[in-house]
């Protein structure tokens, strides 16, 4: 079984300074990782993803996130804040030695970032 | 590239008929789509696994004569959710799988129904 956690419901931070959103995952196997965000009333939109290679992830608007294997923990980052980062992030999780191409989601943690 | 393509993007159906939503990958074939729904303020709930030609596989709990699901082509996975109640209404999100960053998401499909 594969499953995501996400320990944080809501996550505040102010213009400019750093973001953290937190995530830790439950895999069998390899896991393949994913950060999405999702905005009122659309679809997820893709920031990132880890598979293999460099513990540091880049991705789409200045984010990126760090595998840590020894801690089952992929938490998103950012340096500086925008306001308009201010969304619904979700966290996900496939094994890739289950066979199953199925994605588990976090329950998601909703990041405020105040002007 | 990889785009996917949702709709409609809203719904407002009156109780006790059908409704259906379509999900085509624009510019990849789709040989696997997904089909979730998501309470507000909640994540998203995989509803059933879609693959082209066959049959969908559905998860513990959902209805699969409620929620009726066809792949028939690579392009193309339409969700119809049948006799509609207003316990139905929810946003409906079809994700596919593509080769450049794993999978796409469609915009989503918000149900009410009255």
């Amino acid at each position: 079984a594969q499953s995501v956690a996400q320990p944080e419901d809501q996550v505040n931070v102010a213009e400019g300074n750093p973001l953290t959103v937190k995530c830790t995952y439950s895999v069998s196997g390899n896991p393949y990782l994913f950060w999405y965000v999702q905005y009122p009333n659309r679809g997820l939109q893709f920031l990132l993803k880890y598979i293999t290679g460099d513990n540091l992830v880049k991705g789409s608007y200045g984010f990126e996130a760090e595998f840590n294997k020894s801690q089952t923990s992929f938490h998103l980052k950012k340096p500086s804040a925008l306001v308009s980062d201010s969304a619904l992030y979700f966290c996900a999780v496939r094994d890739l030695n289950s066979g199953y191409s199925t994605l588990t989601f976090g329950k998601g943690t909703m990041l405020l970032v105040s002007p | 590239g990889a785009v996917v393509s949702q709709h409609p993007s809203r719904v407002i159906c009156k109780s006790g008929t059908s409704v259906k939503i379509e999900c085509r990958s624009l510019d990849f074939q789709a040989t696997t789509m997904f089909w979730y729904r998501q309470f507000p303020k909640q994540s998203l709930m995989l509803m059933a696994t879609s693959n082209e030609g066959s049959k969908a596989t559905y998860e513990q709990g959902v209805e699969k004569d409620k929620f009726l699901i066809n792949h028939a082509s690579l392009t193309l996975s339409t969700l119809t959710v049948t006799s509609a109640h207003p316990e139905d209404s929810s946003f409906y999100i079809c994700s596919a799988i593509n080769r450049e960053n794993g999978y796409t998401f469609g915009s989503g499909t918000r149900l009410t129904v009255v």
